[in-house]
């Protein structure tokens, strides 16, 4: 089955510069690689997503990019601001089947 | 995006007794639910796909008999905690697919058992 890979498990930088959180994936028939933004104490929220047919995707601050060919995607934030802390997952999955889930990484913001 | 509520948002029960959480999804149908459990610092933990009229179809490891799930209607599923103990205290958080594959996320239920 599908394994989801995600690094690093706790980030740590300072307000305005970027954040790149890295994810690897092991069934080459995923299609479909959304990410979630998990405050503490509520549900995941999806932040951005992207599909196979594409590399690279941006909304705003956030992007993702996806490389196919080694099997890992990206998620890169600019211009951080206090309320991107936050823990981020990636996740993976086959159209219509289960989305399997990294293990999170814990950004912190620093003043 | 699409909205997806869970109820109650947390619940404290006595050892031994039964929780039900509602999850909703509330401006748009969802014909696939999935339920999720997270403990503290942890990733999101599939418990059980909910499909609408259907049995639900449990992951490796979870007790059908002690998460009892229904999906009723397309915008209404289930889940109910039987015989709650300690140790089935934890984060429990609702999903609803649209199209394909793209899933929405309820704000959770923070459940524990005394």
């Amino acid at each position: 089955g599908e394994n989801v890979e995600q690094h690093p498990s706790t980030l740590s930088v300072q307000e305005g510069d970027s954040a790149v959180i890295k994810c690897t994936y092991s069934d080459s028939a995923s299609n479909y690689f959304p990410w979630y933004k998990q405050e503490l104490g509520k549900g995941p929220q999806l932040i951005i997503d992207i599909r196979s047919n594409v590399g690279e995707k941006k909304d705003q601050r956030i992007a993702v990019t996806l490389n196919k060919t080694a099997k890992h995607f990206s998620l890169h934030i600019t211009e951080t601001q206090p309320e991107d802390s936050a823990v981020y997952f990636c996740a993976a999955s086959i159209e219509d089947d289960k989305i399997i889930f990294g293990k999170g990484t814990r950004l912190h913001i620093l003043p | 995006g699409a909205v997806v509520s869970q109820h109650p948002s947390w619940v404290i029960c006595k050892s031994g007794t039964s929780v039900k959480i509602e999850c909703r999804s509330l401006d748009f149908q969802a014909t696939t639910m999935f339920w999720y459990r997270q403990f503290p610092k942890q990733s999101l933990m599939l418990m059980a796909t909910s499909n609408e009229g259907s049995k639900a179809t449990y992951e490796q490891g979870v007790e059908k008999d002690k998460f009892l799930i229904n999906h009723a209607s397309l915008t209404l599923s289930t889940l109910t905690v039987t015989s709650a103990h300690p140790e089935d205290s934890s984060f429990y958080i609702c999903s609803a697919r649209v199209g394909g594959d793209t899933q929405y996320f309820g704000p959770g239920t923070r459940l524990t058992v005394l």
